[in-house]
């Protein structure tokens, strides 16, 4: 399967900056990547689909001025969380599509704490 | 429109002993079922994957499901738990693109 790499693994800032999550496809070229929030003791929830080249499609509810997407390459897909606030704390993580079409590989987290 | 529903938000067991984790599932389509393992502050571990083969699918760590269409579950078992076991487990359904998540289940281990 794809290995896939976040960075940071955790971040801490103060609420009105701004963070960016990186999120790599070590071994595999990524058209599609997406990108999941996980709150404390909860599942999964989908945030929004990346896609090489083109707009990020987002999820009814997630604000895509406040979450922005960008995935320049094959190989690297970026959230930036603007104006962060301390209820955008979470655990982020994002994933690639295998060969199958429905087959993800996920990478492993980055918990951001905003003060 | 896929759904999953886990039955069990916590399962303790013994060391040793059999773990069982329920999960079922809603799909307009015929799905595709997996389970991920998820440790603490970790991303997520395939366990195993239903992809219309084989009814019964072994997955890693010596974790198995069974994909059963008219009881719509996937229940995922394991005759001997481990204390590495203890984690959190999501089964998930995807019938397109994109995947549906389960509410989770921890696993607890007692030694």
């Amino acid at each position: 399967g794809a290995v896939v790499s976040q960075h940071p693994s955790w971040v801490i800032c103060k609420s009105g900056t701004s963070v960016k999550i990186e999120c790599r496809s070590l071994d595999f070229q990524a058209t599609t990547m997406f990108w999941y929030r996980q709150f404390p003791k909860q599942s999964l929830m989908l945030m929004a689909t990346s896609n090489e080249g083109s707009k990020a499609t987002y999820e009814q509810g997630v604000e895509k001025d406040k979450f922005l997407i960008n995935h320049a390459s094959l190989t690297l897909s970026t959230l930036t969380v603007t104006s962060a606030h301390p209820e955008d704390s979470s655990f982020y993580i994002c994933s690639v599509t295998g060969t199958t079409y429905n087959e993800q590989f996920f990478g492993p987290g980055t918990r951001l704490t905003v003060l | 429109a896929q759904s999953v529903t886990q039955l069990d938000s916590h399962v303790s067991v013994s060391e040793g002993t059999p773990v069982l984790l329920r999960c079922n599932y809603s799909s307009s389509y015929s799905p595709s079922l997996f389970w991920y393992v998820q440790h603490p502050n970790k991303g997520l571990q395939l366990l195993l994957k239903y992809t219309s083969a084989a009814t019964l699918v072994k997955g890693i760590n010596g974790f198995e499901a069974e994909f059963k269409k008219s009881e719509t579950s996937f229940h995922l078992t394991k005759p001997s738990a481990h204390m590495s076991d203890a984690a959190e487990y999501f089964c998930v359904v995807s019938d397109d693109y994109k995947l549906s998540f389960g509410a989770g289940t921890t696993v607890t281990v007692r030694a």
